[in-house]
């Protein structure tokens, strides 16, 4: 079973700031199957990012992911006051699905 | 506009079985494009992966999960459900159905979610 780990846990940043977000596989996952979700609290997970790099329908340019193999990232170029929210990355392989821990992205 | 429903009792005594169904509106199970999945979140903590299962009836388990775990399709009532056997404490969260899309295996429609707490 491929283990995602996603850091930081916590970020602090501000409105405007750029914020990067770190998803580590234990092992190579193909980029076709490497997702992002944004989960405000209360509220369902939404897809943000597919297959590593392109945007769902509705996402804002200005998130965008990108990486290969065991690295991916996650960037928001400039947080707007709706983005603060929890992070998580997701993989499929071999008929399995599994999601990061999660990173909190704070108003600091 | 495709909308999934989850729902099902929010109290299962420990020991007991967990039923939950999810409703497809707008859209048909029956699809060789999605799958259907669960998922969960306890309280405070991050997301787990339940399950995911075809319209055809083929089922890919949380290995974690698979020994408790029966997942089903209705295509009569658009409906695909989860049974959870021999719950406890640690099984209470917050339960979701999601659509997955065929061939990327991403989730792209979930439900609001349903709160199962396991006490008795």
């Amino acid at each position: 079973e491929i283990v995602l780990t996603q850091s930081p846990g916590t970020l602090s940043l501000s409105p405007g700031e750029r914020a990067t977000l770190s998803c580590r596989a234990s092992q190579s996952v193909s980029s076709t199957y490497l997702d992002w979700y944004q989960q405000k609290p209360g509220q369902a997970p939404r897809l943000l990012i597919y297959a590593a790099s392109s945007r769902a329908t509705g996402i804002p340019d200005r998130f965008s992911g990108s990486g290969s193999g065991t690295d991916f990232t996650l960037t928001i170029s400039r947080l707007e006051p709706e983005d603060f929210a929890v992070y998580y990355c997701q993989q499929y392989g071999s008929s399995l699905w599994t999601f990061g821990q999660g990173t909190k992205v704070e108003l600091k | 506009q495709v909308q999934l429903q989850e729902s099902g009792p929010g109290l299962v005594k420990p020991s007991e079985t967990l039923s939950l169904t999810c409703t497809v509106s707008g859209g048909s199970i029956n699809s060789n494009t999605y799958y259907w999945g669960w998922i969960r979140q306890p309280p405070g903590k991050g997301l787990e992966w339940i399950g995911t299962i075809y319209s055809g009836g083929s089922a890919y388990y949380n290995p974690s999960l698979k020994s408790r775990l029966t997942m089903s399709v209705d295509t009569s009532n658009n409906q695909f459900s989860l049974k959870l056997n021999s719950v406890t404490a640690a099984d209470t969260a917050v339960f979701y159905c999601a659509r997955v899309v065929f061939g990327y295996y991403y989730m792209d429609v979930w439900g609001k979610g349903t709160t199962v707490t396991v006490s008795s």
